[in-house]
């Protein structure tokens, strides 16, 4: 399974709403995640099961989707959600495939 | 706290091996499956392979499946990636992390520096 994300990368204002997509190769129902990776850090969970977010992440991050499309939201960029944000799917270890990043950056 | 600490940076040379370590603590280590991902120097993510410690049930990415071997020994809660002969394109940070609702305990990384 194959996930492809866009943008690969993206620019915007602190306040802005920002959404990144992950699109998969074949269905997999709502099993996908999402990671943030700050630079020279490990990545952290923020979503599981599409749209369940990790205890201890900010409600300002969303998830949406089943099947084969997928979206992560800031519904309001803070400085510090600048990192490179992946998506990674669930749907049995056949492998569990992560998708190229989207790197957020600051306008 | 539920946590993983793997082992600190290596340097290497080609040819030679490698067993580097992550070791769980704050939860039942033998419970839940433990991944590997590897990191390029300014590459994204990439899923290696999986193990459940509880009876070492193991799967591996086709990409990495011959290339590096899994193992854990629940008694002493921890996993192990491994290396008979590395290569210079073996260089990167390794992660393990715990797989539950996705992977959501990582370990710190482990920096592999391969080179003649």
């Amino acid at each position: 399974i194959q996930l492809t994300q866009s943008p690969s990368s993206l620019s915007a204002s602190v306040g802005d709403r920002v959404t990144i997509t992950c699109r998969a190769s074949q269905a997999i129902s709502t099993y996908l995640g999402w990671y943030q990776q700050k630079p020279g850090k490990a990545p952290k969970l923020l979503i599981y099961a599409a749209s369940t977010l990790q205890s201890g992440v900010p409600s300002r991050f969303s998830g949406s989707g089943s099947g084969t499309d997928f979206t992560l939201t800031i519904s309001s960029l803070q400085p510090e959600d600048i990192a490179t944000y992946y998506c990674q799917q669930l749907n049995s270890y056949r492998p569990l495939t992560f998708g190229g990043g989207t790197k957020v950056e600051i306008k | 706290e539920v946590q993983l600490v793997q082992s600190g940076a290596e340097v290497k040379k080609p040819g030679e091996s490698l067993k580097i370590s992550c070791k769980g603590s704050g939860y039942t280590f033998g419970s839940h499956w433990i991944g590997w991902v590897r990191q390029m120097p300014g590459k994204g993510l990439e899923w290696m392979g999986i193990i459940y410690p509880g009876d070492s049930d193991t799967r591996y990415s086709p990409s990495f499946q011959g290339q590096v071997t899994i193992s854990a020994d629940k008694s002493i809660s921890t996993a192990y990636l491994q290396w008979s002969s590395l290569k210079a394109s073996d260089t990167a940070i390794y992660y393990c992390a715990r797989q539950v609702y996705g992977m959501d305990v990582w370990g710190q990384g482990t920096t592999v520096s391969v080179s003649s």
